[in-house]
């Protein structure tokens, strides 16, 4: 079975620009959760979606922004960029909703984003 | 607010003895409970989980205990090789919540 996949895997941007990542999940996965990296910051939660409807939403301003669609992939947006949102965006998928408990999120490769 | 901290950035040990990382949480509604591992330019690796019933899971080297009067989990590397040298995450999840959170970190270094 495939695992994660994130697209693009690399992306350079300048401040003010907008992005969107991709992420399928693994096949039968229909949770889909968003996470940033940042040096000695661990992963920050961004978000997390379950059958199309976000269900939490971690303490990121508003220009970051997600969505999923009904084959369960999912795009994450970032608006107007800023050279703090330099960082490795992961998503990760699970097969149902964390909320559940015992649900194992696997991860994607990443997309390593550098703001300019 | 840190929920999950893992106090100890970094940890060496040599090849053969053993690892054992920690994690320390504050939220007592967490109730499962992940060890990832992630080498740079990766995303992370599921490791073993542990949930709040239990005080201990094992799965090959790799041994998770924990102690929720304490608010302590741990993981047991035995024995330790070299290619286990990554940086081991910890996260927590409370049921309703639908989200991890996760430690920062404690890089580990086997030493051959």
């Amino acid at each position: 079975k495939a695992g994660v996949t994130q697209t693009p895997r690399y992306l350079i941007k300048t401040r003010g620009q907008q992005v969107t990542l991709s992420c399928s999940p693994i096949s039968g996965h229909r949770s889909v959760s968003w996470y940033q990296q940042t040096p000695g910051q661990g992963l920050q939660f961004l978000f997390e979606y379950f059958s199309e409807t976000q269900r939490n939403k971690g303490n990121f301003p508003g220009r970051f922004s997600g969505r999923q669609f009904s084959n369960s992939r999912s795009e994450m947006n970032v608006s107007t960029l800023e050279l703090g949102d330099s960082a490795l965006y992961l998503c990760a998928s699970s097969l149902a909703s964390p909320s559940r408990g015992g649900e194992t999120q696997y991860f994607g490769p990443g997309t390593r984003l550098l703001v300019l | 607010d840190q929920q999950v901290k893992q106090n100890s950035p970094s940890l060496s040990v040599q090849e053969g003895r053993i690892s054992i990382l920690n994690c320390d949480y504050t939220n007592s509604m967490f109730d499962y409970f992940l060890w990832y591992k992630k080498y740079p330019a990766e995303g992370p690796t599921f490791l073993i989980s542990i949930s709040s019933i239990k005080d201990k899971n094992e799965d090959g080297r790799f041994t998770v205990f924990l102690n929720k009067s304490a608010k302590h989990l741990s993981l047991h590397i035995v024995p330790s090789q070299p290619g286990d040298s990554a940086v081991y995450f910890c996260a927590a999840s409370a049921r309703g919540t639908y989200k991890y959170i996760f430690g920062t970190g404690t890089r580990l270094k086997v030493l051959a």
